[in-house]
C-alpha cells in the first residue's frame, strides 16, 4: 500500500520568494512519484514526474523536485514565485497499475 | 490532439437518483480511470478500466459502477445519490495498466452537486 502527506495545507509566500511544498510518500515497491497543479475549477495538470531516472526532476513552469529515497520525501521547489502559481498543488504516488495516490494537497497564496 | 474530455461539466442531482458521467480518453491511450475530488481535499482513485473490463478498485461502494466502451471512452454511474457524492469527479487516462512511464493525463473533471 502506498499514501502520501503533504505538510501544510496553504503556504504563503511573496512574489520573487522561493517556493517549497513538501511531500513525503511510503510505498512497499520502488515509487513513481507526481507533482500535479490544479487552477480552480479545472483539471489537474502534471508538473512533473519522477520514474527511477535522475533524482533532480524539472517540471515545467520553472518547477523542479528532488527524490530522496533516505528521506522518503519528493519536495517541489521554485526560485522565485510568479503571480501566476497561485494554485493548488498536489504529490501522488504510482506503485502498481496506473492507480494514483495523492496527498491532501497544498493551496499556495502568492502576495504581490 | 484532443485531450481527455469529460460531459458534462456540472450536475445538479437529488438524493436517492442516479447519474451517469462521461470520459473520452486522449488519442492514443487506452485506459481510463476515475476520481472523486471533495471539496479541500485531494483525488480518491474509484476504479480503471482497461480492456472494458474494471482492473483496479478503490474503497468505494457497489454504488458506484462503470463500463468502457470499444472506442476506449468510459462511463461512470452512480446510483441512489447521497449529499456526500457531491465532488469534482475528474477522469484519467493512460498507457495500458502497466504503463508504469506514462503519465496519467486529466481532464477538466464534472462538478456533480447532490441536493
Amino acid at each position: 500500500a502506498q499514501s502520501v502527506t503533504q505538510l501544510g495545507s496553504h503556504v504563503s509566500v511573496s512574489e520573487g520568494a522561493l517556493v517549497l511544498l513538501r511531500c513525503n510518500y511510503s510505498s512497499s515497491v520502488p515509487p513513481y512519484l507526481f507533482w500535479y497543479v490544479q487552477y480552480p475549477n479545472q483539471g489537474l495538470q502534471l508538473l512533473l514526474k519522477y520514474t527511477s531516472a535522475a533524482t533532480l526532476v524539472k517540471g515545467i513552469n520553472g518547477f523542479e523536485a528532488e527524490f530522496k529515497k533516505s528521506e522518503t520525501s519528493f519536495h517541489l521547489t521554485k526560485p522565485s514565485a510568479h503571480m501566476s502559481d497561485a494554485a493548488e498543488y498536489f504529490c501522488a504516488v504510482r506503485a502498481a497499475g496506473n492507480k494514483l495516490t495523492f496527498g491532501g494537497g497544498t493551496r499556495v497564496l502568492v502576495k504581490p | 490532439d484532443a485531450g481527455v474530455t469529460q460531459s458534462p461539466t456540472h450536475l445538479i442531482k437529488t438524493r436517492g437518483q442516479q447519474v451517469t458521467l462521461r470520459c473520452s480518453p486522449k488519442s492514443g491511450h487506452d485506459t481510463v480511470s476515475w476520481y472523486q475530488q471533495a471539496l479541500g481535499q485531494g483525488p480518491q482513485f474509484i476504479f480503471q478500466y482497461y480492456e472494458e473490463e474494471e482492473r483496479q478498485r478503490g474503497n468505494f461502494p457497489d454504488r458506484f459502477s462503470g463500463h468502457q466502451f470499444p472506442n476506449y471512452s468510459s462511463e461512470l454511474n452512480v446510483n441512489a445519490l447521497l449529499l456526500g457524492d457531491s465532488a469534482l469527479y475528474l477522469c484519467a487516462s493512460g498507457s495500458g495498466v502497466r504503463g508504469l512511464n506514462t503519465e496519467a493525463f486529466f481532464g477538466q473533471g464534472t462538478r456533480l452537486t447532490v441536493v
